[in-house]
């Protein structure tokens, strides 16, 4: 099967500072990668969809100079959250598209104090 | 607009068999899947429906209707663990990413 590795697991940092978050697909190139953001109790949501070699394509109401997007390699997709704020505080889940099918990373739990 | 609604919460007991609707709008259709997503985890595929009827796969069985925009997931013989939050989610345009509904939270109860 295919698998996609997403770290750190868990992330906790401070008001104003950046976090970087790597989603990598492990035995598969991708060229799509996905990124979902999921508040407690809430379903996920897209933030942006990666694509290897170009700009990120973000959802509206999500600010891409905020969640910054690099997806440099088919293997590797990065988000930086930065200058973050608690209001950022969230489950961070990344999927590589695979054929048809998207394969999810386990996911980032980020805090910020 | 995309739009994907399924029940909020669900209860069961062990030994039940438990039905959860999805009714979706979307701009194009290219599958309905549903995954399920336990609390503090990323969510693991269930199944994966592109036309009409019924998969069956173990105890989980989904349907679709395209028809009708609705599809549902049959859980049988419910067991203790299969308390999750179930997400129903339809990939629109081929290449794009799928749309989740809100997901519901079945507790299956002894």
């Amino acid at each position: 099967g295919a698998v996609v590795s997403q770290h750190p697991s868990r992330v906790i940092c401070k008001s104003g500072t950046s976090v970087k978050i790597e989603c990598r697909s492990l035995d598969f190139q991708a060229t799509t990668m996905f990124w979902y953001r999921q508040f407690p109790k809430k379903s996920l949501m897209l933030m942006a969809t990666s694509n290897e070699g170009s700009k990120a394509t973000y959802e509206q109401g999500v600010e891409k100079d905020k969640f910054l997007i690099n997806h440099a390699s088919l293997t590797l997709s990065t988000l930086t959250v930065t200058s973050a704020h608690p209001e950022d505080s969230s489950f961070y889940i990344c999927s590589a598209l695979r054929e048809y099918e998207q394969y999810f990373g386990p996911g980032t739990r980020l805090t910020v104090t | 607009g995309q739009n994907i609604d399924q029940p909020t919460e669900m209860t069961a007991t062990e030994g039940a068999i438990v039905q959860i609707n999805c009714t979706y709008q979307t701009s194009g259709f290219n599958g309905l899947f549903w995954y399920q997503q336990h609390a503090g985890e990323a969510p693991t595929f269930l199944s994966y429906n592109v036309l009409d009827g019924l998969e069956e796969k173990g105890r989980f069985s989904s349907f679709l209707s395209r028809s009708k925009g609705y599809s549902y997931l049959l859980l049988k013989e419910l067991q203790m663990k299969d308390s999750a939050s179930y997400l129903c989610a339809v990939k629109g345009q081929a290449g794009t990413a799928l749309i989740f509904g809100k997901g519901t939270t079945l507790s299956v109860s002894s």
